[in-house]
């Protein structure tokens, strides 16, 4: 079991620029979050995909943010003219929904952290 | 996390027990759950109780439920200095199982 794996752990980027995240969930898990953690605060969440399909995005989620999940495995998460409001933990989770136990676990990975200068 | 509310700092001696309390806001909450945050790393799921339980117990960790006050605990015994770490309260709201999280409550352990 090789759990939720986030690239890159690290980003440091000027604002403005574009950057991308990606997290390949735990395998035979369909749904797939991002959350987004600051500094002193507990992770809030940002979006959920059900296979490929995109359920629900927050408010927290503006224009700049997109998320994807083409083929329901892998899931990118892309930031574009990044601000420095933008610094922070994003962080994946993954969990399976039926068709075996447990289903109430959800399996966050390392988290990729982003500095906008 | 304005719906979940916790302490933010315990200190505990090695040895004895750590008791972290959390409070919750919406009833219809189907699992709460404990995480450990280490310094610089991700979230590591220690335990979750279903929302029809009152206690559950795993090693070291026991977790209380009290429904009636909405509120949830976890008492970590004979705790020890790899305890260090910052534990975050959750709720799921509803079958999505988007995680509504507290601040966190930083515990430390001194020997």
């Amino acid at each position: 079991d090789t759990g939720v794996s986030q690239n890159p752990r690290h980003k440091i980027t000027k604002r403005g620029q574009n950057v991308t995240f990606r997290c390949d969930p735990i395998s035979e898990h369909n749904r797939l979050y991002w959350y987004r953690q600051t500094l002193g605060q507990g992770p809030e969440f940002l979006t959920y995909f059900q296979n490929e399909a995109q359920l629900e995005k927050s408010r927290l989620l503006s224009d700049r943010f997109s998320a994807e999940r083409p083929k329901g495995s892998f899931s990118t998460l892309e930031i574009q003219r990044t601000e420095q409001g933008d610094s922070a933990m994003y962080l994946c989770a993954s969990r399976r929904t039926s068709g075996g136990p447990n289903t109430g676990e959800l399996f966050f990975g390392e988290g990729s952290r982003l500095t906008v200068l | 996390g304005e719906d979940v509310e916790q302490s933010l700092f315990l200190s505990v001696r090695e040895g004895d027990s750590s008791v972290i309390n959390c409070t919750y806001t919406d009833s219809s909450s189907t699992y709460l759950y404990w995480y450990k945050q280490e310094p610089g790393a991700g979230l590591q799921l220690l335990t979750y109780i279903f929302s029809n339980m009152d206690m559950k117990q795993d090693q070291r960790l026991t977790v209380l439920l009290n429904k009636k006050d909405k509120h949830l605990s976890l008492r970590i015994a004979d705790t020890q200095t790899g305890d260090s770490a910052i534990y975050f309260c959750a709720e799921s709201l509803s079958n999505d199982y988007k995680l509504s999280f507290g601040a966190g409550t930083t515990v430390t352990v001194r020997a």
